[in-house]
């Protein structure tokens, strides 16, 4: 399996623009989170998902970002309008729910400029 | 609020050392507990993880110490080599969601 995939790499965009940063989970896994990478704040949780339904949208910080998961093997997260403090690496993980453990996979992340 | 507090931020350690990192949590309906590594440029990927039930876990040159009653836990690494200069996470979990510790980055020096 190639692992959880990642799209773009990286990306440099300017404020006000819309940013989509796009997941391909691990086939076969029910479960997708998206975190968010900083200095100041570590790896925080943004949304995970369900079987495709979103459970836990806590650690969304703004209206400005939005996450879908339209299939088992597609998500994505957009920000809209992006700002200079959405400047961070963002991952996407995904797991096997119900299983005897809990482990995620992480992707390569995308490391996301807002200038 | 961070739900696992972990320390130290960062240790250097000399090649054949053992590096220590430790993480305390309050939630007591966590019941799984991973350690997590992460190389520059990388997501993290699991090292190792343990359950309540169990006080010590060891893979290898790493080990996980449990304390259920202080509510705490501890990955010691052993004859700690370079190529294990990286960032660790402490994580704590109940049902799905993940609740990470800040990270320890450590360097072993040759």
């Amino acid at each position: 399996d190639a692992g959880v995939i990642q799209s773009p790499r990286h990306e440099v965009t300017e404020m006000g623009q819309e940013v989509t940063l796009r997941c391909k989970p691990i086939s076969g896994h029910n479960s997708l989170f998206w975190y968010r990478q900083t200095m100041m704040r570590g790896l925080e949780l943004l949304i995970y998902f369900n079987n495709n339904v979103p459970i836990d949208d806590s650690g969304m910080p703004e209206d400005r970002f939005s996450a879908k998961m339209p299939n088992a093997s597609f998500s994505t997260l957009k920000i809209q309008p992006s700002e200079p403090r959405d400047s961070a690496v963002y991952f996407c993980a995904s797991s096997l729910s119900g299983g005897p453990v809990n482990e995620q996979f992480f992707g390569p992340g995308t490391r996301l400029t807002v200038l | 609020q961070q739900q696992v507090k972990q320390s130290p931020q960062s240790l250097i350690v000399q090649k054949g050392g053992i590096s220590i990192i430790n993480c305390a949590y309050e939630n007591t309906a966590f019941d799984y507990f991973p350690w997590y590594q992460q190389f520059p440029g990388k997501g993290p990927a699991l090292l190792i993880a343990i359950r309540p039930d169990v006080s010590e876990k060891k893979e290898g040159r790493f080990t996980i110490s449990f304390n259920k009653s202080a509510k705490q836990f501890s990955l010691h690494i052993m004859d700690s080599q370079p190529g294990d200069s990286a960032t660790y996470f402490c994580a704590a979990s109940t049902v799905d969601k993940l609740s990470f510790g800040a990270g320890t980055t450590v360097t072993v020096r040759a």
